[in-house]
């Protein structure tokens, strides 16, 4: 079956320091990858995505590479803010219709 | 604002209480997925809906859940004989019917069981 497991929380970091979130994901054929944001007491919000191998996705700083060989899709910012500080979930979507599987989320807090 | 709208934003109620929420999905967006979402975790998937029929549904909805989307607008999601835990925050979203698109969630709705 499909699954995504992402780097375990939480993550603190200084303002302006470099972000990486790991993600990688076990499913068949060529799945469509995602990176949400869920702010507190809120839903998820498509940060980014990416569709096919090699495919890289980017928003707001953020960025992430599909990387079929290494089944990755790891998130990176050069340098991070305090508002930055979210919940962020990776998610595979392997089917043309349905669900999308979810990794369990990173907390990402940034400190001034 | 024409995103995903969920109503409503908070639910308190006792054991045993049936509970019903609402989600309008974006107008031109023919797909709806509700998922549950407990602490600590990522989305769940519950059911989903294409048009009016519901075309998949996970083991996760036991039979005191039921979802209708029908008029292929709107979808309620009802939990009856709610029990503590169904606590969780109940998430909507939508999505186009083209392929491997993603999906537009909306702000949730919180359900506490007491």
């Amino acid at each position: 079956g499909n699954s995504v497991t992402q780097m375990e929380g939480p993550v603190t970091l200084s303002e302006e320091a470099f972000l990486t979130i790991n993600c990688t994901y076990t499913a068949t054929g060529y799945p469509s990858l995602f990176w949400y944001v869920q702010y507190p007491g809120e839903g998820l919000q498509l940060l980014l995505k990416a569709t096919k191998a090699d495919d890289k996705g980017s928003n707001k700083g953020f960025e992430a590479t599909y990387r079929k060989e290494t089944t990755s899709f790891h998130l990176e910012k050069g340098s991070v803010q305090v508002s930055d500080s979210a919940v962020y979930f990776c998610a595979l979507l392997n089917t043309n219709a349905g669900k999308s599987t979810f990794g369990d989320g990173t907390t990402l807090t940034v400190k001034p | 604002d024409t995103g995903v709208s969920q109503d409503p934003r908070h639910k308190i109620t006792k054991r045993g209480q049936n509970v019903t929420f609402r989600c309008d999905p974006i107008s031109e967006h023919n797909r709806l997925y509700w998922y549950r979402q407990t602490l600590g975790q990522g989305p769940e998937f519950l059911t989903y809906f294409q048009n009016e029929a519901q075309l998949e549904k996970s083991r996760l909805l036991s039979d005191r859940f039921s979802a209708e989307r029908p008029k292929g607008s709107f979808s309620t999601l009802e939990i009856q004989r709610t029990e503590q835990g169904d606590s969780a925050m109940y998430l909507c979203a939508s999505s186009v019917d083209r392929g491997r698109t993603e999906a537009f969630f909306g702000q949730g709705t919180r359900l506490t069981v007491v």
